[in-house]
């Protein structure tokens, strides 16, 4: 049991609508990092969030974007919809910046997102 | 649950068996890498890790070795059990956090 945890399981969203995805880091991270995951392959990422800003993004657009909590717990929000956003959109959390940091990310279970 | 990977290489083995999974990376400047472990409908578990000053590292069952020379990684899984079947990727960081994975390899494990 990582302790990262997210919701909602599962989610169905049309073409064009937005959605929020939560992601809770396992307990004394300080660090998430969003994934996504189109079936058959492996996760690729989005962005990470470091002290409540972003520290670093992959290769997706701006209507990806995310907040970090002053608690560490972090959103990923997509707006504008489109049908190849369906995947699994995974969380995970590190500890960084400390004598002891590691760079270790464990993983949260995942929100399937399906878009029709 | 989900199907992960539906046409991934896959590695058959008879539980019991030692099972060798394998993985190419490109960036020549990853110096962190790790083995995660999925099970359909789930998230990325963590296996084991290695950094680029190593060339060996072994944990409970398993052995991560690396070859910087070739960017070569490999999993090796002594006594493979039916829970070992999943499907698993090798993951590279160069510094900064973002990890790239590779495609995935299916593992399945006949009693």
């Amino acid at each position: 049991e990582t302790g990262v945890t997210q919701s909602p399981t599962h989610l169905i969203k049309t073409r064009g609508q937005q959605v929020t995805l939560r992601c809770s880091s396992q307990s004394g991270h300080n660090t998430v990092s969003w994934y996504q995951q189109a079936l058959g392959q492996g996760p690729q990422f989005i962005f990470q969030y470091y002290r409540e800003e972003e520290n670093g993004r992959g290769n997706f657009p701006p209507r990806f974007s995310g907040l970090q909590f002053p608690n560490y717990s972090s959103e990923l929000n997509v707006n504008a919809l489109e049908l190849d956003d369906s995947a699994l959109y995974l969380c995970a959390s590190s500890l960084v910046g400390l004598a002891t940091s590691t760079d270790t990310q464990y993983f949260g279970p995942g929100t399937r997102l399906t878009v029709l | 649950g989900e199907s992960v990977g539906l046409h991934l290489p896959t590695l058959s083995v008879q539980e019991g068996d030692n099972s060798i999974i394998n993985c190419a990376y490109s960036n020549s400047a990853s110096d962190y890498f790790i083995w995660y472990k999925q099970e359909s409908g789930k998230g990325p578990q963590f296996i084991i890790d290695i950094r680029s000053n190593m060339d060996k590292r072994q944990g409970q069952r398993v052995t991560v070795l690396l070859n910087k020379t070739v960017k070569h990684l490999s999993l090796q899984i002594a006594a493979t059990q039916p829970g070992d079947s999943a499907v698993y990727f090798c993951a590279e960081s160069s510094g900064f956090q973002k990890l790239v994975f590779g495609t995935g390899t299916r593992l399945l494990v006949s009693p």
